[in-house]
């Protein structure tokens, strides 16, 4: 079976620090990686796609970046928070077809 | 732009009730994602529906691509099927996903 795993679980940043969260997915081979972005009570926002290692896709940046160095890996950062960072992080796989995205549990954000 | 407009924004039920959420799209759809998000934020895939009708347990999800909506029927809704429902859209890219607003849903005992 496969599991998707976040860290860290939450983070309390200064603006201007920088940042970085991770992913791992273990029991799948080449999945697509995702990042999603929530504010509070607002709508999931999709920020990065990759569909293999070394490759990311951009949907909306935000001042973000992203990176996968492994194949069951996906890196989310910035050198600079800023206030609108704030909000729940979303990474979720897919396979190659169908393309039904399973998410893990996120990485709640709040920065100062 | 691709759109997906989700209704209502809340529902409150008594115990038992049933329960129906839509989805509607403005473009093409490869298939439609139906999530239940937990108070802490986590998502959790009840559908994956590209057309047709999909059943697990009390829950429904019904694709018309003609119509350009999915629904999501929860039958004998249960205080514990209270919480937030999204939708989301698998449109040209089979990369991103277009999601709906949600529907907050409260069952009352």
């Amino acid at each position: 079976a496969q599991t998707i795993h976040q860290w860290p679980v939450a983070e309390i940043k200064a603006v201007g620090s920088p940042l970085s969260l991770g992913c791992t997915i273990k029991g799948k081979s080449s999945p697509n990686l995702y990042w999603y972005w929530q504010a509070t009570g607002g709508t999931l926002q999709q920020l990065f796609y990759s569909i293999t290692v070394g490759q990311v896709e951009s949907v909306v940046q935000l001042n973000l970046s992203a990176s996968r160095p492994k194949d069951d890996q996906f890196i989310l950062s910035t050198e600079k928070l800023l206030l609108s960072h704030s909000g729940f992080y979303l990474c979720a796989w897919s396979g190659t077809g169908p393309y039904e995205q399973y998410f893990g549990p996120g990485t709640r954000l709040t920065v100062l | 732009g691709q759109q997906v407009q989700q209704s209502p924004a809340s529902l409150v039920l008594q115990e038992g009730e049933n329960a129906e959420l839509q989805c509607n799209f403005s473009t093409s759809l490869n298939s439609m994602q139906w999530f239940y998000q937990r108070p802490g934020g986590s998502l959790v895939s009840l559908f994956y529906n590209p057309s047709g009708t999909k059943q697990s347990g009390r829950l429904t999800s019904t694709t018309v691509i003609k119509e350009r909506r999915s629904s999501l029927h929860i039958s004998s809704s249960q205080t514990t099927d209270s919480g937030t429902y999204l939708c989301a859209m698998e449109s040209d890219s089979n990369y991103q996903l277009i999601w709906g607003s949600g529907t907050k849903l409260i069952i009352k005992p």
